[in-house]
């Protein structure tokens, strides 16, 4: 069965820093595109960047971009998103999710999510 | 980058309705879009990819059409457990927009 699971949310002040993590199981990690995806308190989903296979390509969002740094970890199944620089419009819940290209389709879906980590920007 | 709308907002109906919505791509994306549904507090759930592809273990309820700009979700007969909000996505690009969503509630 495949599981996503996001750790390291929490409460930070505004310039500050956080680590999420996504611990994967269930599925040949190494062999997947990874996303991570945020949705704001009562908005919308936002796509906020991606990291192919190897890690030899990542891809942000212009709202995150000089600020996240997307990488992976392939020999602990783990993705990291480092957040710096934390405004409070990145207040949200943050999700973690597979790209499915090649699992059955040639498309860039997302096709499994973690439960999400809820990241609050305040002082 | 390409901008995605979605019609209606918000969308009132009951069990058994024929429910459609609409989105729009600001550009050509051939069939690149999938539809997303989410219920309060949960991930969101794949259900069309390839603007008519059901994901795997979706109910044949859902069906979904279009290509190009303008792309329809249709739930042919609304059950209890469909009420949530959709969302729509483009997967031309590697920017991965998507649309603001639609609330389907009880009426």
């Amino acid at each position: 069965e495949v599981q996503l699971v996001e750790s390291g949310g929490g409460l930070v002040q505004p310039g500050g820093s956080l680590r999420l993590s996504c611990a994967a199981s269930g599925f040949t990690f190494s062999s997947y595109d990874m996303i991570w995806v945020r949705q704001a308190p009562g908005k919308g989903l936002e796509w906020v960047s991606s990291v192919s296979v190897s890690g030899g390509r990542t891809f942000y969002a212009d709202s995150v971009k000089g600020r996240f740094t997307l990488s992976r970890d392939d020999s602990r199944n783990t993705l990291y998103l480092q957040m710096n620089s934390l405004r409070a419009e990145d207040t949200a819940v943050y999700y973690c999710a597979r790209d499915g290209y090649g699992s059955g389709s040639y498309y860039n879906v997302f096709d499994y999510w973690g439960q999400g980590t809820l990241v609050t920007v305040s002082s | 980058d390409i901008q995605l709308t979605q019609s209606p907002s918000f969308l009132s109906a009951s069990v058994g309705d024929r429910v459609t919505i609409t989105c729009r791509a600001s550009q050509g994306i051939s069939n690149y879009l999938a539809w997303y549904q989410q219920k309060p507090g949960k991930a969101p759930k794949l259900l069309i990819y390839a603007a008519s592809t059901l994901q795997s273990g979706v109910p044949s309820r859902f069906s979904g059409s279009g290509s190009g700009t303008e792309f329809t979700l249709t739930i042919s007969s609304l059950q209890p457990e469909d009420f949530a909000t959709y969302y729509c996505q483009q997967l031309n690009s590697y920017i991965f927009t998507f649309g603001p969503g639609t609330k389907v509630d009880i009426k």
